[in-house]
């Protein structure tokens, strides 16, 4: 049964300290998105690839945030520092072209 | 741009009573549109999807929706609602020419005994 799997599903790290997270996504879908999910902004749309190229990352603050993948088989977001208002679900989903995405179980990040 | 609009935070139904959620949208082009279901601490599953053609579409569990295009919505029903079908409810749209999957803020069902 195919699934986005990510990686780890639960975080707590101390503010400032770096944060890894990581995506597979389904085998052979093209699309892949990176959201936030909070109780104040629901879910927000941090970025997108399409073939591995970034297509919309408009939602993600650069000063702190970072999305890649570095190969059809992962992705990756990061955010250097952390601060506490990162703290939030985040998802990735992957899909393909114009059509329904498939979510992973989502990482709980705290910021402490 | 494109945008979602699910104008309830909460809908309250019985169980065995007909259910709708709301959901109108904005594209500059043709809509794909889909709902996704949340149950608490899970992620979201697919529930169905408007492509083209009919503009009723079944889905999974026994939901279904309505595309109106002239009046930009896709509300999600079912006919006899279940306690197990409790849960945070979410429509999202693509844009036939902007690809990117944008969600409202979703609707929380609660399904009572």
């Amino acid at each position: 049964d195919a699934r986005v799997t990510q990686t780890p599903r639960h975080k707590v790290t101390e503010m400032g300290q770096e944060v890894t997270m990581r995506c597979q996504p389904i085998l052979g879908h093209n699309t892949v998105f990176w959201y936030r999910q909070t109780m104040m902004q629901g879910l927000e749309l941090l970025a997108y690839f399409r073939n591995r190229a970034p297509l919309d990352d408009s939602g993600m603050p650069k000063d702190r945030f970072s999305a890649e993948m570095p190969d059809a088989t992962l992705a990756t977001l990061k955010i250097q520092p952390s601060e506490p208002r990162d703290s939030a679900v985040y998802f990735c989903a992957s899909g393909a072209e114009w059509t329904e995405a498939f979510f992973g179980q989502g990482t709980r990040l705290t910021v402490v | 741009a494109q945008s979602v609009a699910q104008p309830e935070d909460q809908v309250n139904v019985a169980e065995g009573n007909p259910l709708t959620v709301k959901c109108t949208y904005s594209v500059s082009g043709n809509p794909y549109l889909f709902w996704y279901v949340q149950y608490p601490n899970r992620g979201l599953q697919f529930l169905l999807k408007y492509i083209t053609g009919d503009n009723l579409v079944k889905g999974s569990y026994g939901f279904e929706a309505e595309f109106n295009k002239s009046q930009t919505s896709f509300h999600l029903k079912k006919p006899s609602a279940l306690v197990s079908d409790s849960a945070l409810y979410f429509c999202a749209v693509r844009d036939s020419g902007y690809s990117t999957l944008t969600f409202g803020k979703g609707t929380m069902l609660l399904v009572s005994p």
